[in-house]
């Protein structure tokens, strides 16, 4: 599985558009890319996935460029309540044995 | 709908005790993963279940860990003669068939070995 590389930490305000960056230089041609969510004391949540250019739902939105070496998770006007671990996870779908496996993130702290 | 449920919430235990932890998929889910999460650190694999197929176990950090699973529903994480770098927090996650890239996770399970 493809490894990714993640900022530790980012910190921004409310109302601001956060922008977290995964390097994933090894992805390979049957990679998705995908990102997850984690507050304090739950299990990851599912936020938005994509294989190129540009993917948007009611959460986020997740650029990714040609070369898919990386891809970029936005988050539009965020709130107190986007303060969260957010995990860039890159692998195949649909292989029987599919796994996940979850860097250590970047813990994004949103303040007033 | 129900989602992923895990007990216990929290567990306490002795050094060289063993533990079991339990965890409900959400019901027609195939597949079912078990993962570690040490304090302030990312996620784990551990286990992966899917149907009737031979799980894979290659997350599993040592013969003190074991798991199953029964037909497309409860699994059981067993760990035995814990120890102190055991404690981190168990999440399970689940998957559906047709859908095998999204993982719904439950809220885990906190073990502490004292």
């Amino acid at each position: 599985l493809a490894k990714t590389t993640q900022p530790i930490s980012m910190d921004s305000y409310e109302g601001q558009e956060v922008n977290i960056t995964c390097s994933h230089n090894n992805i390979a041609t049957n990679d998705y890319i995908t990102w997850y969510q984690q507050f304090p004391s739950q299990g990851p949540r599912f936020i938005i996935q994509g294989y190129k250019t540009k993917v948007t739902n009611e959460v986020a939105s997740l650029f990714i460029p040609a070369d898919r070496k990386s891809s970029t998770l936005s988050l539009p006007r965020v709130s107190l309540s986007d303060t969260a671990v957010y995990y860039c996870l890159v692998g195949p779908l649909n292989t029987g044995f599919q796994k996940l496996v979850f860097g250590t993130g970047t813990r994004l702290l949103v303040s007033p | 709908g129900a989602g992923v449920s895990q007990s216990p919430s929290n567990k306490v235990t002795e050094k060289g005790k063993d533990v079991e932890l339990r965890c409900d998929p959400i019901s027609g889910h195939t597949a079912l993963y078990w993962y570690r999460q040490r304090l302030g650190q990312g996620l784990e694999f551990l286990i992966y279940f899917q149907g009737n197929s031979a799980p894979d176990k290659s997350g599993l950090p040592s013969d003190r860990f074991s798991a199953e699973r029964t037909g497309e529903s409860v699994s059981t994480l067993t760990i035995q003669r814990t120890q102190q770098e055991d404690s981190a927090v168990y999440l399970c996650a689940s998957s559906p068939k047709q859908d095998t890239d999204t993982q719904y996770f439950g809220p885990g399970t906190r073990l502490t070995v004292l």
